[in-house]
Formats: C-alpha cells, structure tokens, sequence
C-alpha cells in the first residue's frame, strides 16, 4: 500500500529556505506510473498546487513560485524534497505531499497527512 | 492558465438532503477534474476522477457529472460524516488548479 510521509522544520525564519523530505513506501519512486508532487494549504484557506516530479527528473512548477522552489528526488533513499527559498509570512501553510497517478485520471492520491511549517523570526 | 470557480463556497444541509456543488472551468478540460473531500485537520481525499469515476471505498451516494465546462458533484444523501470542505481539481494541463472549496456545514 502506497504511503507517504512528510518531514521537516516546523519554523522557518523569514529571508531563509524552507526545506521539506517526503518519504515513500509501498512503492518505488521510480515507478514509471506516478508523479510526485507538493500542494500547501495556508491556515484557513484552499489548497494550491507548488509542483510536480517524475522518475525522469521532469518537473513541473506553479508559476507564481517557479522563481523560488525546487522539487528534486532521491532514488536511494526513495524520497522527494522540496526547497521554497526567500519565505515570507504568506509561504505559512500546512505543506502536503502526494502521488499522481498515471490511472485515475492523474488526481492525486495518497497524500501525506501533512505538516505545518511556519514563517516567523 | 485554466481557472475553477466553484461554487456555493458555504452551503448548510440537514442530514439526508442532496447536495450539489458546482465547478465551472474557464475553458474546456475534457473529463479531466477530480473532486476531494477534506476534514478539518486532515490531508484532502480523492472521491471522484475523471469527471464521474467514483474511486475505490467512496460511498455511492456520491457521484460526479459534467456537461461542457460545468462539472457536479452530488451527495444524495447527506450523512453526518459528509459534512466537510470540497474541492475540485483539473488535471489536464499544468498549473493544475484547484477550485477555491465548498464547505458543507450541518443545519
């Protein structure tokens, strides 16, 4: 069963470079039927897509961050990261990790249960 | 970039009524929309892909349709545990949006 995981600082200070691990099992990343993503969720407001990878090392970023964010993979540990640098109060969010599949219409599923990361000095 | 207005953003229902929310895509997305359902303090869950497709262990009551660029998820009868926020995603082409939610309350 696929799942994943996510980890990292909870605070960031403004100005620095918020970094986030997530952690697969249940598959290998390199399966050639899923993309990896990140969506965040700032505190009582919808949901917005940050970026894609796939096992090539493809990416794809929203524009509005592409300036500021990094999706890359490591295959060894089976792991994806995200980098979001120069964070400011509005980068405050609950920061998801998920699979897309290839089935399923490309939607994302699983997802990771989340983890809050907070811009303060 | 392709945008989603969903709408109602807020709609209250007592238990055992239908509901529906709408999405409605700035242009044509073929059936490439997903419908989640999140509860606070949880990561969202897939319910439906592909416009209509109901995923794996969702309840029949709920179901999805479109009809051009207007796309609807329906409960049929709104149970107790339904009550949560629901968002519409489309899929076929990147920045993959999401709707801006419709929170379900209990009336």
């Amino acid at each position: 069963q696929l799942q994943l995981q996510e980890s990292g600082p909870g605070l960031v200070k403004p100005s620095e470079t918020l970094s986030l691990t997530c952690t697969v099992s249940g598959s290998s990343i390199r399966a050639n039927n899923y993309y990896w993503g990140w969506i965040r969720q700032p505190p009582g407001e919808g949901l917005e897509w940050i970026g894609n990878i796939f096992y090539t090392g493809s990416t794809y970023y929203s524009p509005s961050l592409e300036r500021r964010v990094t999706i890359s993979a490591d295959m060894s540990k089976n792991q994806f990261s995200l980098k979001l640098n120069s964070v400011t109060a509005a980068d405050t969010a609950v920061y998801y990790c998920a699979g897309r599949g290839a089935t399923r219409g490309g939607s994302f599923d699983p997802w990771g249960q989340g983890t809050l990361v907070t811009v303060s000095s | 970039d392709i945008q989603l207005t969903q709408s109602p953003s807020f709609l209250s229902a007592s238990v055992g009524e239908r509901v529906t929310i709408t999405c409605r895509a700035s242009q044509g997305i073929r059936s490439y929309l997903a419908w989640y359902q999140q509860k606070p303090g949880k990561a969202p869950k897939l319910l439906i892909y592909d416009a209509s497709t109901l995923q794996s262990g969702v309840p029949s009551r709920f179901s999805g349709s479109e009809s051009g660029t207007e796309f609807t998820l329906t409960i049929s009868s709104l149970q107790p545990e339904d009550f949560a926020t629901y968002y519409c995603q489309q899929l076929i082409t990147y920045p993959l949006i999401f709707g801006g939610g419709t929170k379900v309350e209990i009336k």
